[in-house]
């Protein structure tokens, strides 16, 4: 079973389009996080989610929306996007009182 | 934002050798985390630290917190082609759910 997964693994799509990924976790964590890696690898917090509600909210330009539905679940919904935005982005997930967070697998997105 | 240095960039090394790398913050973190990443995955937590001082191992990995809280280490002995990867540390304050990660170290194994 699969802790952390999401969906798409690889997404590729042109300049203004708008599309989602989709986060699940299935390790019972009440907090989760998006992180974007860039082409020189660095890893970056976009947004927390603890219990369903947003805890952090980097600079991120607002064309970027997470949303989530339930503890279990954190979607990132992008409008308008930008070649700037090709990265590879990545769901975590924690427990409050644990440090240790977990990651999915990633997904690849490339705009062109 | 904020980033974490780790030294250095990327290496080289033979297999059976030792490697060692560290990760410095011109902060305090109350708790430091090392993660492997190969490519294509995501980051893998490989130890995790939560005293000043404190010194864990991981079969092949050691790693300590460093006394002063602004800097972590990480040692893998006797390396093997597997080894291969990135590997980042990560800083937490406490009372935060933050994580920042540092810049990485790119370890190639030469077998």
């Amino acid at each position: 079973d699969t802790a952390v997964s999401q969906t798409p693994k690889y997404l590729v799509t042109q300049m203004g389009n708008d599309k989602s990924i989709k986060c699940e976790q299935n390790l019972g964590h009440d907090t989760m996080y998006w992180y974007k890696q860039d082409s020189k690898k660095f890893l970056k917090i976009m947004f927390s989610y603890n219990n369903k509600e947003l805890i952090i909210n980097e600079t991120v330009p607002n064309r970027f929306s997470p949303k989530s539905p339930d503890k279990a679940h954190l979607n990132l919904h992008i409008n308008s996007l930008e070649l700037g935005d090709s990265a590879v982005y990545f769901c975590a997930s924690s427990q409050t009182g644990s440090t240790e967070a977990f990651f999915g697998q990633g997904t690849r997105l490339t705009v062109v | 934002g904020q980033q974490l240095n780790q030294s250095p960039q990327s290496m080289f090394i033979q297999e059976g050798e030792d490697v060692s790398m560290n990760c410095t913050s011109s902060s305090i973190f109350n708790t430091w985390l090392w993660y492997k990443q190969d490519p294509g995955e995501g980051p893998v937590l490989l130890i995790a630290l939560y005293k000043a001082g404190e010194l864990t191992s991981n079969g092949r990995l050691t790693a300590q917190f460093g006394i002063t809280r602004k800097d972590s280490f990480l040692n893998i002995s006797a390396s093997i082609p597997s080894d291969v990867g990135i590997y980042f540390c990560a800083g937490q304050r406490s009372g935060t759910y933050k994580y920042i990660f540092g810049t990485g170290t790119r370890l190639k194994v030469l077998a």
